[in-house]
């Protein structure tokens, strides 16, 4: 168990419609990510948080936003949604702010979420 | 930009050693990973290599960088079934908030 808590496992929906997946990182963890795995396109970074505030962004699209409350949860939101969008959504958490969480502050993975999109 | 790629699928025989492969694009990389990700899991870090050490032994994992090359690659000796996952390779750049990960290799294992 990596201590990453993600809601809900599962969520099916239609085109157009808008979801909010949470994310409870490992207790003491100030960073959050979260990543997209689709079949074709592998693991994409999207956005991370730290201590509330926005860090750095990937590949994510207008139409997602993310946010992280002072209780350190985050929560990604995903509107006007399409069947490409399909994917498995992960939270990380690691401890540090850094740059670059070296070895002493890895990524934490939670289970993730699986939207699908019909 | 940054990527790093590996092969999709591996199969081995029960017993054997697996070897799996990564290439990187950015030699600024400071830190690599590998994940590995069972069934209904997210990734659990398995082992990682600093970029100024050629080779990393960790029980019946070991991880070989050629920084010239930039290739990485993660050797199970012998692989049992509950080897079987999904490997992922990643790096780190000591000038960007992320870690870039590979597409992951699946990796079967054969009675």
């Amino acid at each position: 168990d990596s201590g990453v808590t993600q809601t809900p496992k599962h969520l099916i929906t239609a085109t157009g419609q808008r979801v909010t997946l949470r994310c409870s990182p490992r207790s003491g963890d100030l960073s959050v990510y979260w990543y997209q795995q689709s079949l074709d396109q592998g693991l994409q970074f999207l956005i991370q948080y730290y201590n509330g505030e926005e860090r750095a962004k990937g590949n994510i699209l207008e139409r997602f936003s993310a946010q992280q409350f002072p209780d350190l949860h985050s929560e990604l939101n995903l509107s006007s949604l399409e069947l490409g969008d399909s994917a498995l959504y992960f939270c990380a958490s690691s401890a540090r702010s850094n740059v670059v969480t070296g070895p002493h502050s890895p990524l934490h993975f939670g289970n993730g979420t699986r939207l699908t999109v019909t | 930009g940054e990527d790093v790629e590996q092969s999709l699928f591996l199969s081995v025989r029960e017993g054997d050693s697996s070897v799996i492969n990564c290439t990187y694009t950015d030699s600024s990389s400071t830190y690599l990973y590998w994940y590995k990700q069972e069934p209904g899991a997210g990734l659990q870090l398995l082992t990682y290599i600093f970029s100024n050490m050629d080779m990393k032994q960790d029980q019946r994992l070991t991880v070989l960088l050629n920084k010239k090359d930039k290739h990485l690659s993660l050797r199970i000796a012998d692989t049992q079934t509950g080897d079987s996952a999904i490997y992922f390779c990643a790096s780190g750049y000591s000038s960007a908030s992320k870690i870039i990960f590979g597409s992951g290799t699946r990796l079967s294992i054969r009675p």
